[in-house]
């Protein structure tokens, strides 16, 4: 079955490192995006990409870059931890026609200390 | 600008008791709206979304542009609604979606 995946599942790091989050889909999707959830703010966009190379900022885009190299993978970097980033994340998936319908993976619970 | 607004973040029922919770949109054109549902330890998934007009585990939700809402409603609430709520808009030739902060719903045996 087609499928969404995040790694790591847990992650601690130190404030300054750089970190990647894996985000893979099998849905063969054109679109996938990065959303943070925070107590309080809900889920706020990151980055989000329409396609092979394409990549475009959400709203709390700051310390955050993506690439997009093929259509199954969407990894989110951060370039230098700050506390402020312990987060948990989510990445999402959707087709072109699916009625903007988004799919999620598990979430990455992110602390950076 | 767009913006999804849920005024709750906390909402306690009893079972058997009827659930709305609340979402009022701003947005220049026409959204389409979504509600996404998180249970414990599970991921985000769509519960219902207004174009479709369809009733979703006893849930529906109708879209009122005049008032800008797009509220969630069930009769009766069982124990296993518990979860977190997130009202989502999608404006008009974008994939993004904007989301509120999320409603907690509790329903209390």
């Amino acid at each position: 079955d087609a499928e969404i995946t995040q790694s790591p599942r847990h992650k601690i790091t130190e404030t300054g490192r750089q970190v990647t989050l894996a985000c893979h889909q099998t849905w063969n999707h054109n679109n996938m995006f990065w959303y943070r959830q925070d107590l309080g703010h809900g889920l706020r966009l990151i980055h989000y990409s329409y396609g092979v190379q394409d990549t475009n900022k959400g709203e709390v885009s700051d310390g955050y870059s993506v690439s997009r190299s093929n259509t199954e993978d969407l990894p989110l970097t951060l370039e230098s931890a700050a506390s402020s980033q312990t987060s948990v994340y989510f990445c999402a998936s959707s087709a072109v026609a699916s009625s903007y319908e988004q799919y999620f993976g598990p979430g990455t619970r992110l602390t950076v200390t | 600008a767009q913006r999804v607004t849920q005024p709750e973040k906390l909402l306690s029922v009893f079972k058997g008791a009827p659930v709305e919770l609340k979402c009022n949109y701003s947005y220049s054109g026409s959204p389409e709206l979504f509600w996404y549902v998180q249970y414990s330890r599970q991921r985000l998934q769509l519960l219902l979304r207004h174009i479709s007009r369809e009733s979703i585990k006893g849930f529906t939700a109708d879209l009122n542009k005049g008032e800008t809402s797009f509220h969630l409603k069930k009769p009766f609430a069982q124990e296993e609604d518990s979860a977190m709520y997130y009202c989502a808009l999608s404006g008009a030739g974008s994939y993004q979606l904007t989301f509120g902060k999320g409603t907690k719903l509790s329903v209390i045996p």
